[in-house]
């Protein structure tokens, strides 16, 4: 059964960097047929793609936020995470970490299928 | 970058029919999947690649997608089904996942 938890501070102050980890159960991060992705969600406001990783490769990253983001993967712990500096009060959201299906081709183009239960953060002096 | 339009709400009478739609460029060519979020919980996959359902969805759901847009139906709809629904792609010209607006599903 897998699980995916986001962990880490709730509240960063502007200008620092936010950093969020997702521990992944029951599968292995180490996967050849899984990106993982990083999703967040303003409150009251619709979805937004981050960036996905896979345990080979470089990351795709929304270009939006690319100059900001780094994801990267541990596989010694399991995890991934999401680092995004210089934030504002506009990065105020709920993040979700997500493990996207397996398929065949064009595996980094496959649903989100799994998701954790997401992280509130707030950028706040 | 690759913009998907979606209407801001729907309006159905239980066991009538919803159609929610997903307009893009050309999103006929691409693969789009269709996610479902309750208030306080994190999306559910309920349509993927234009017109799959993964196990565990109602055959109620079902999708379709031709020319600039793609469309949600959820048939007999149900009190349940009240929801934000949200397309999503990856465009492999730029590289990028990209989510349309959401629509919010009011049962009346």
């Amino acid at each position: 059964h897998l699980l995916l938890q986001e962990s880490g501070p709730g509240l960063v102050k502007p200008s620092e960097t936010l950093t969020l980890t997702c521990t992944v159960s029951g599968d292995s991060v180490k996967s050849s047929s899984h990106y993982w992705a990083w999703i967040r969600q303003p409150p009251g406001k619709g979805l937004e793609w981050i960036g996905s990783v896979f345990y080979t490769g470089s990351p795709y990253y929304n270009p939006s936020l690319k100059s900001r983001v780094t994801i990267s993967i541990d596989p010694s712990k399991n995890q991934f995470s999401l680092k995004l500096t210089s934030v504002a009060a506009g990065d105020t959201s709920v993040y979700f970490c997500a493990r996207q299906a397996s398929r065949i081709t064009m595996i980094v183009a496959a649903p989100f299928q799994y998701w954790g239960q997401g992280a509130l953060v707030t950028v706040s002096s | 970058s690759y913009v998907l339009t979606q209407p801001p709400s729907v309006s159905v009478a239980p066991g009538q029919t919803a159609r929610i739609t997903c307009g893009g460029n050309n999103i006929g060519t691409k693969s789009v999947h269709w996610y479902q979020q309750r208030p306080g919980q994190a999306p559910v996959v309920v349509v993927y690649d234009d017109s799959d359902r993964p196990s565990g969805i109602p055959e109620r759901f079902s999708g379709s997608n031709s020319g600039n847009a793609a469309t949600l139906t959820i048939s007999r709809v149900e009190a349940g089904d009240e929801a934000d629904y949200y397309c999503q792609l990856w465009d492999s010209n730029t590289d990028q996942g990209v989510f349309g607006g959401g629509t919010k599903l009011t049962v009346l």
